[in-house]
């Protein structure tokens, strides 16, 4: 099946330590995205990139840095200069990143603070 | 900002048509509108989207009024599996108000009873 894969489900940071979510998407999609949604919040956009090799910082992108360097993975690193990291993320891809088309998403990493 | 407005919460029976209201008065001509559902502690999930005319798929059916203020979602034959957050979004163009990212406000929860 066509989709979005994030892993893991749930993990877990120390204290000052960094840590990296997987995203992979089989969709030949060439836009993916990175969210944030906090417990009852909308979602914030951290980084989008609509290209290999090429990524824009949206809008909490401090404390976070990503790469894309295949087509289908855009992993995100949580680093430990971001403060308050504890929060629900959310990958999505869309086939260009124009308005008129949906970005799907994937079933979220749920990523908390030891 | 979400530029949508939602009733909080909605119930409706199930194998009954659920109908989930949004006024957008404020929409420009070329901004489209998504649907967006969320059941707990799983990545959005897009039904459809359109920008004047009616549109339908295999989850649901889209109605815009002709002044385009305001359109209505459409489930068929609601199914407890239905019971979400649903989402109504205005995504404007490309290079317009950050046409990247998806604005999610508060939603409406939608309860499909027995």
């Amino acid at each position: 099946d066509g989709g979005i894969t994030q892993s893991p489900k749930y993990l877990f940071r120390k204290e000052g330590q960094n840590v990296t979510l997987s995203c992979e998407q089989n969709l030949n999609h060439d836009a993916m995205y990175w969210y944030r949604q906090d417990p009852g919040q909308g979602l914030r956009l951290i980084y989008y990139s609509q290209i290999v090799n090429d990524f824009q910082k949206g809008d909490i992108a401090e404390g976070y840095s990503v790469s894309r360097e295949k087509k289908e993975s855009f992993p995100l690193t949580v680093t430990s200069a971001q403060k308050n990291p504890t929060a629900f993320y959310l990958c999505a891809s869309s086939i260009t990143r124009s308005s008129n088309q949906p970005q799907h998403f994937g079933d979220g990493t749920r990523l908390s603070i030891l | 900002d979400a530029k949508t407005t939602q009733p909080t919460s909605m119930d409706c029976a199930e194998g009954r048509a659920a109908n989930l209201p949004c006024n957008h008065s404020t929409i420009s001509g070329n901004e489209y509108v998504y649907w967006y559902r969320q059941i707990h502690s799983q990545g959005p999930q897009y039904i459809i989207h359109g920008l004047k005319n009616n549109e339908t798929n295999e989850m649901a059916s889209l109605i815009i009024t002709e002044d385009r203020k305001s359109s209505t979602l459409i489930l068929p034959h609601a199914t407890l599996r239905d019971t979400a957050v649903y989402y109504c979004i205005v995504r404007p163009p490309l290079g317009q108000g950050g046409s990247e990212k998806l604005v999610f406000g508060k939603g409406m929860k939608l309860t499909v009873n027995p």
